[in-house]
């Protein structure tokens, strides 16, 4: 199994400044993703953040307003750029132990709410 | 695209009480099917899956059958109990890691 550690668990911030959440997994892991959850919404996929290579958005995210780090296999950040209240939202990471879908696991999300 | 349809909420049952939460989807190919639930202040976890049509998924006493033919997958629990109050997120994958999730369903049992 895989513990996943977010940090910070919830913040307030004020419109027009960034927050970058920090996402840790207790072992070594070779894709990781990152969800948004917008109040009363599913969850969507922002980015999938490989080590080495620079993170995938899909549709309807850009790197510009949440820029990704994953400096190694255990650890990755994202950034929440020039926020918007639009932006409150649970922020969830993700990781694949890639031995099937049983086994993905979730962390506990970050809640952000912007003011 | 991929989507999900989850039966709205929140659901309110008594303890004992049967529990079903509808779930239709629609995807290119052959997707697996998960059921997964977020406990308060907890992280998401997943209940149950089923990679095929008439797998079964079934996990803590709640089951779910993967239906091709209606393309849908709903939940399923004899006897809730308080324990179970959470948010039910029903989510198809096709692709590692890349999952479409319905809406989520709130389930609060009462004592």
């Amino acid at each position: 199994s895989a513990v996943i550690s977010q940090k910070p668990s919830r913040d307030i911030c004020q419109r027009g400044t960034s927050l970058t959440i920090q996402c840790q997994v207790d072992s070594q892991v070779t894709m990781m993703f990152w969800y948004r959850q917008q109040p009363g919404q599913s969850l969507t996929l922002i980015a999938t953040a490989n080590q080495g290579s620079e993170a995938t958005y899909e549709s309807g995210f850009v790197i510009d307003k949440f820029p990704i780090s994953r400096p190694n296999l255990t650890f990755s950040t994202l950034t929440v750029s020039n926020m918007s209240p639009e932006d409150s939202s649970i922020y969830l990471c993700s990781v694949d132990m890639g031995q099937g879908w049983e086994t993905q696991y979730f962390g506990p999300g970050t809640r952000l709410l912007v003011l | 695209g991929d989507s999900v349809t989850q039966m709205e909420g929140p659901v309110t049952l008594s303890e004992e009480a049967f529990l079903t939460i509808n779930c239709t989807y629609t995807a290119t190919g052959y997707p697996s099917l998960f059921w997964y639930v977020q406990y308060p202040g907890e992280g998401l976890q997943l209940l149950l899956k089923a990679t095929k049509a008439d797998d079964k998924g079934s996990n803590k006493g709640f089951e779910a059958t993967y239906r091709k033919e209606t393309t849908s997958f709903h939940l399923e629990k004899g006897s809730v109990q308080v324990s179970d109050s959470a948010v039910y997120f029903c989510a198809l994958g096709t692709n590692a890691g890349k999952s479409t999730f319905g809406d989520g369903t709130t389930l609060t049992v009462k004592p």
